[in-house]
C-alpha cells in the first residue's frame, strides 16, 4: 500500500465549477503538507504548503489538512481553463529530506 | 530569472551506454534532489544533497551516481543504463533553512528512453 494515495481522474468540470482534491495518507509523523501544480510537459510547482492541521487560503485556491482523518483537500473556486493540469499533493515529517508524492489527479476544466 | 535548469530535455540512448543529465540552479539552493516520474508510482526520489559534498541515497537509487561539487550543480549519471531506467526525470532544489525546505523549485524535466 502506498503511504499516499491519490485518485488519478481524470476529473472533468465546467468552466466556473468548484473543484474539489483530496489525498489521504498513512503515516502519521507528516507535519507538512503541499500542493503543487503540474502542466503538460512541465515541471511541478509549488501552489500551497501548510503546517499541521487547519486550512490555508490563497486567492482561489484552499488547502484543508485533517491530521486526525490522514486527510488533505485542495478547492480550487472558479475554475478557470488555466487551471487544467495534474495536481499533486506532497508531504514530510519535521527534518524530512524528501518529500512522499501522491501520484497525481488530472484535472480538466472545460470552457 | 530563478530556476533549475535541465539538460537534455530529451534522451534516447541505448543499453550499457553512460550518461548524464545535468541539472544548475541560480537560486543559491543549499538542498538538491533528483526525482523520476512514472505512470502509477508517481514521484520517487532517487538522491539528494544537503549542501556540497553531502549527498545521500533516496528511495530508488540503483543504477545511479550523484556528485555535487558545486552548489549550483547536482548532475545524474547512469554508468549502464537499462531499458528499466527509461521514465521522465526532475531536479528540484530548495533552501536548507526551517520550512523552506519543503518548497522545491523543479526543472522542466529529462525524459529518457533507454532502448
Amino acid at each position: 500500500q502506498k503511504e499516499v494515495e491519490q485518485d488519478p481522474g481524470p476529473l472533468s468540470v465546467p468552466e466556473g465549477a468548484i473543484v474539489s482534491l483530496n489525498c489521504t495518507y498513512s503515516n502519521s509523523a507528516f507535519q507538512y503538507f503541499m500542493w503543487y501544480r503540474q502542466y503538460s510537459r512541465k515541471g511541478p510547482e509549488l501552489l500551497m504548503y501548510t503546517y499541521s492541521s487547519g486550512n490555508k487560503e490563497d486567492g482561489r485556491f484552499t488547502a484543508q489538512v485533517d491530521k486526525s482523518s490522514k486527510y488533505i483537500s485542495l478547492f480550487i473556486r472558479d475554475s478557470q481553463p488555466s487551471d487544467s493540469a495534474t495536481y499533486l499533493c506532497a508531504m514530510s515529517p519535521p527534518g524530512g529530506n524528501k518529500l512522499t508524492f501522491g501520484g497525481g489527479t488530472r484535472v480538466l476544466v472545460k470552457p | 530569472e530563478a530556476q533549475v535548469t535541465q539538460n537534455p530535455r530529451y534522451l534516447i540512448t541505448v543499453t550499457g551506454k553512460k550518461l548524464t543529465v545535468t541539472c544548475s540552479q541560480n537560486m543559491n539552493h543549499e538542498y538538491m534532489s533528483w526525482y523520476r516520474q512514472d505512470p502509477g508510482l508517481g514521484l520517487r526520489q532517487i538522491y539528494y544533497s544537503m549542501n556540497v559534498e553531502v549527498t545521500d541515497k533516496g528511495d530508488v537509487p540503483e543504477g545511479y551516481k550523484v556528485s555535487r561539487k558545486e552548489k549550483r550543480n547536482f548532475p545524474l549519471i547512469l554508468e549502464s543504463p537499462s531499458p528499466n531506467q527509461t521514465s521522465l526525470y526532475f531536479c528540484a532544489s530548495s533552501p536548507n533553512s526551517g520550512d523552506s525546505i519543503y518548497g522545491y523549485t523543479f526543472g522542466s524535466g529529462t525524459r529518457l528512453t533507454v532502448v
